[in-house]
C-alpha cells in the first residue's frame, strides 16, 4: 500500500504559471524525494529533503517539508510545456529498512503552451 | 556516464510462464532497487539488493524473486505469471545505501510486461 497520497490528482495550467503539488505521509521518515515521470517512462530524481530540513531550493524546483504535519509540496515556477509529466513523492520510513521508497499517488501535471 | 538500462523494454507473456528481466545499475552503483507500478496499485516497492545480498522485501508473493551479481547487474524473476502480474517494471540504482538514510535513486526506463 501507498503510504503518500497527493494533491491534486491533476493539475492543468499554462505556461509561465507556478504549480504547486503536495504530499502527505503517514509515519515518521528520514528524508522525502521528488521524482517526475513522463508517460510510461522511468523516473528522474528532482530533489531529496532531509527531515532535519524545511525547504530545500533547485533551479526552478522549490521543496517544503513539515515534519509535524507529515506533509511536503512541490513548487515549480514559471512552468514549461516540458514540464507536463507525473510527480511523485517518496519516503523512506524510519525503520523501514534500506532504500525502500514508499511512493504517492502522484500527481499529473499538463501545461498548456 | 551510462544511466540505467533494463532489457528487455518490452515483453508479451502468457499466464503460467516465467520470466526474467534484467538491470545494469549506474557503474559503481552497489544499491539495486525494483519496483512494479500499474494503473491501480501505483509504484510499489518490490526488493532491494546490495553487495549479493536482498535486505529488504516488498508485499509480494514468493512468485516474485531477484538475485544480484558481483558486478551488480540484477534480475528478477516472475514464475508462474497471472494477469495481474501486466505492470511496467521498474529497477533503480543507488551509490550509496545506509541503514538509516536512503539516497536519491536513478531510475531504468522500464521493462513492459504483458501478460495474456
Amino acid at each position: 500500500s501507498q503510504q503518500g497520497e497527493e494533491d491534486p490528482q491533476a493539475l492543468s495550467i499554462q505556461e509561465g504559471e507556478n504549480a504547486t503539488m503536495n504530499c502527505s505521509y503517514k509515519t515518521s521518515i528520514n528524508n522525502l524525494q521528488w521524482y517526475r515521470q513522463n508517460s510510461g517512462r522511468g523516473l528522474v530524481h528532482l530533489i531529496l529533503i532531509r527531515s532535519n530540513e524545511r525547504e530545500k531550493h533547485s533551479g526552478r524546483l522549490r521543496v517544503t517539508l513539515d515534519t509535524s504535519k507529515k506533509s511536503s509540496s512541490l513548487l515549480i515556477t514559471a512552468s514549461r510545456a516540458a514540464d507536463t509529466a507525473s510527480y511523485f513523492c517518496a519516503t523512506d520510513g524510519m525503520n523501514t529498512g534500506f532504500q525502500k521508497l514508499v511512493f504517492g499517488t502522484g500527481t499529473r501535471l499538463l501545461v498548456s503552451p | 556516464k551510462a544511466g540505467v538500462t533494463q532489457t528487455p523494454r518490452y515483453l508479451i507473456k502468457t499466464r503460467g510462464q516465467q520470466v526474467t528481466l534484467s538491470c545494469s545499475p549506474i557503474s559503481g552503483h552497489r544499491s539495486v532497487s525494483w519496483y512494479q507500478q500499474t494503473p491501480g496499485q501505483g509504484l510499489q516497492f518490490l526488493f532491494e539488493y546490495f553487495s549479493e545480498t536482498q535486505r529488504n522485501k516488498g508485499n509480494f508473493p514468493g512468485r516474485f524473486s531477484g538475485r544480484q551479481f558481483s558486478n551488480s547487474r540484477s534480475e528478477m524473476n516472475v514464475s508462474t505469471l497471472e494477469l495481474g502480474d501486466s505492470a511496467l517494471y521498474l529497477c533503480a540504482s543507488s551509490l550509496e545505501a545506509s541503514f538509516d538514510i536512503s539516497y536519491e535513486q536513478y531510475f531504468g526506463p522500464g521493462t513492459r510486461l504483458t501478460v495474456t
